[in-house]
Order: structure tokens, then C-alpha cells, then sequence
């Protein structure tokens, strides 16, 4: 069974720092690219982050290029999201998705990880 | 403001059909493959559509997609009450390098 853990939420100061982790199971985690969506409070989907099977490709929203980092440790089977200059409107629960199909399909989801950006 | 565009509701009666659009350009929809999530209260995203009309196994028939050009349809026949969520079509664009969803949909079963 296919499963996504996301964990690492919890509440930071404007400007600060946090790094999230999603723990995959149930499936070959090399083989597929791995997506970040977030959805603010009462809001919509936004697609966040992608990154290539080895790490070599990675993508960004325009929102948050240059303050957030995707990467991945093949070998220790985990994807993370270094956020950094955080600000009031990254506020939103972070989800990890498997991109299981073509453009960003994302076909297994976690239960996502809430962010509070607040002083 | 979403770079896709949905309805922001529909509604209709259990028993009845609905169908939900998706509009893009040319960068995403046009000359991509366009998914479909549903997201029941308090749930992340399930995927119910991929590669524009296409169902992962264990999602009804009553769900259907569809795609013309720089825009995508949803369709779900038989409403249940169970259907009720919000709904987001979801692709990649071109130009953006980056995904894109549209803003959702509310679904409401009267």
C-alpha cells in the first residue's frame, strides 16, 4: 500500500525557517518524481515544488523560488522542503504527493502538514 | 486568481448529472494532459481523472473527463450525496515550468 507522511509543520515567526519531510512507503520512491502542493486556509490547491527521480531536475512556483528547497534522499527514502524567508502567506497545510502520471499527475497523496506563519 | 479557471459551485439534485469545466491556454491544457481531484472535507486530494479521461482503478464509471483544445471537463453522472467536495483540475504549463490547478469547484448535492 502506497503511503506519504508528511511531518515538520508547526508555527514560525515571519522571516523564519522550516524544513518539512515526507516519509514514502509501499513503493519504489526512485523510480517516480515527487511533488509539494499546499492549500491555504479555506483556499485552493497551489502546486508548489517538483523534483526528478535522481534529483537532477527540480521546479519551483514563481512564490517561492529562491526561499524553498525540494530535495530528495533516494537512499534514505525521504523528500524534504527547506522553507526559508518564510512569510504570512506560505501559511497553508503542505502536502507530499507521488507524480504517478504525466504533467504532474500526482496519484497518491499524503495527509499534509500544517505551516502557521504568525508572530 | 488561478492560471486555470473553474466555476467557483455547482449544484444539482442526487440521481442527476453535473459537469465542471476547466479552462487554460494553449501552455497547459492545450498541449498537456489534464487531471481531475476530488477533495471530500477535511481530506487531502484524491486523484479521479488522469491523462484527460482516464480512471484510476476503484474510481466509478459515473466519473468522466473530457478534453477540447485549451479546455477540460469533468463529468459525474448519478449524484450522490457522498459526492459533495470540492473539485481541481490540475496540469502542467509550459511557459510557467510549473504546475498549475484550477481554483476549484464546490459541489453541492441538493
Amino acid at each position: 500500500e502506497v503511503q506519504l507522511v508528511e511531518s515538520g509543520g508547526g508555527l514560525v515567526q515571519p522571516g523564519g525557517s522550516l524544513r518539512l519531510s515526507c516519509a514514502p512507503s509501499g513503493f519504489t520512491f526512485s523510480s517516480y518524481w515527487m511533488t509539494w502542493v499546499r492549500q491555504a486556509p479555506g483556499k485552493g490547491l497551489e502546486w508548489v515544488a517538483n523534483i526528478k527521480q535522481d534529483g537532477g531536475e527540480k521546479n519551483y512556483v514563481d512564490s517561492v523560488k529562491g526561499r524553498f528547497t525540494i530535495s530528495r534522499d533516494n537512499a534514505k527514502n525521504s523528500l524534504s522542503l527547506q522553507m526559508n524567508s518564510l512569510r504570512a502567506e506560505d501559511t497553508a497545510v503542505y502536502y507530499c504527493a507521488r507524480e504517478g502520471g504525466r504533467d504532474t499527475c500526482n496519484d497518491y497523496w499524503g495527509q499534509g502538514t500544517l505551516v502557521t506563519v504568525s508572530s | 486568481q488561478s492560471v486555470l479557471t473553474q466555476p467557483p459551485s455547482v449544484s444539482a439534485a442526487p440521481g442527476q448529472k453535473v459537469t465542471i469545466s476547466c479552462s487554460g491556454s494553449s501552455s497547459n491544457i492545450g498541449n498537456n494532459y489534464v487531471s481531475w481531484y476530488q477533495q471530500l472535507p477535511g481530506t487531502a486530494p484524491k486523484l479521479l481523472i488522469f491523462d484527460n479521461n482516464k480512471r484510476p482503478s476503484g474510481i466509478p464509471d459515473r466519473f468522466s473527463g473530457s478534453k477540447s483544445g485549451t479546455s477540460a471537463t469533468l463529468g459525474i453522472t448519478g449524484l450522490q450525496t457522498g459526492d459533495e467536495a470540492d473539485y481541481y483540475c490540475g496540469t502542467w504549463d509550459i511557459s510557467l515550468s510549473a504546475g498549475v490547478f484550477g481554483g476549484g469547484t464546490k459541489l453541492t448535492v441538493l
